[in-house]
């Protein structure tokens, strides 16, 4: 079974300064996407960036980029020149990709990292 | 294009009373999700349906169920709440590998 853990809870950044958020997922399957989603106090799920397990190449969006280690199954998400409107809950999750280009199984989700950015 | 449309956002039931959560999506997807979602365990899968009418258990399906009435519909009903299921649920519409929300519901049991 597939599994995604984020180890911290919780963290807090001073404004403008960087932050990284932990991710380790497990699965045995090799053709797969990652995803980190923002949740602000409005509850709405917006995705920040995702990766696809194929590309080398380490996402990036604006202030935010990952550090994808898919020998380590590891996908962290950096946060540069933190803003205060990002503080919010952070979700890693993560989906297969069946051998037809759909879904295989479920969009499963790690148990979130609180992220406070201090003025 | 509304996405998709979780309905109602707040409610308030008392224990043994039933209720169905509605979500409606408009971009033709085939897959449709219901997640509840509680402090400190992120988002855990209820249901699934990967086309219209099939329906699937997730990681937390007891005291649930759900109806694919077409291709649009995707809803979730409780037949007699329980304090435990004081929750927010979502919906969500997917096309691989893109998934979409709806707002939520905050569902509270007395």
């Amino acid at each position: 079974a597939q599994t995604v853990t984020q180890s911290q809870p919780e963290m807090s950044v001073q404004e403008a300064e960087t932050v990284t958020l932990s991710c380790t997922y497990d699965t045995s399957e090799s053709n797969y996407y990652l995803f980190w989603y923002k949740q602000p106090p409005s509850r709405q799920m917006i995705l920040v960036i995702r990766q696809e397990a194929y590309k080398q190449q380490n996402a990036t969006e604006n202030r935010f980029s990952v550090n994808f280690q898919k020998a380590a199954k590891s996908f962290s998400l950096k946060i540069s020149d933190s803003q205060l409107g990002d503080t919010a809950m952070y979700f890693c999750a993560f989906i297969l990709t069946a051998d037809y280009g759909g879904s295989q199984g479920n969009l499963i989700f790690g148990k979130g990292t609180k992220l406070s950015v201090k003025p | 294009n509304a996405g998709v449309t979780q309905t109602p956002k707040f409610q308030v039931l008392k224990t043994g009373q039933s209720m169905t959560l509605q979500c409606a999506q408009d971009m033709n997807h085939n897959s449709m999700y219901w997640y509840r979602q509680d402090p400190g365990m992120g988002l855990r899968l209820i249901y699934y349906s990967a086309s219209e009418g099939t329906t699937d258990k997730g990681e937390v399906p007891n005291g649930y169920n759900v109806s694919r009435l077409n291709k649009r519909e995707f809803s979730l009903r409780l037949e007699s709440a329980a304090p435990s299921q004081t929750s927010v649920y979502f919906c969500a519409s997917v096309s691989h590998p893109e998934a979409f929300f709806g707002q939520g519901t905050r569902l509270t049991v007395v």
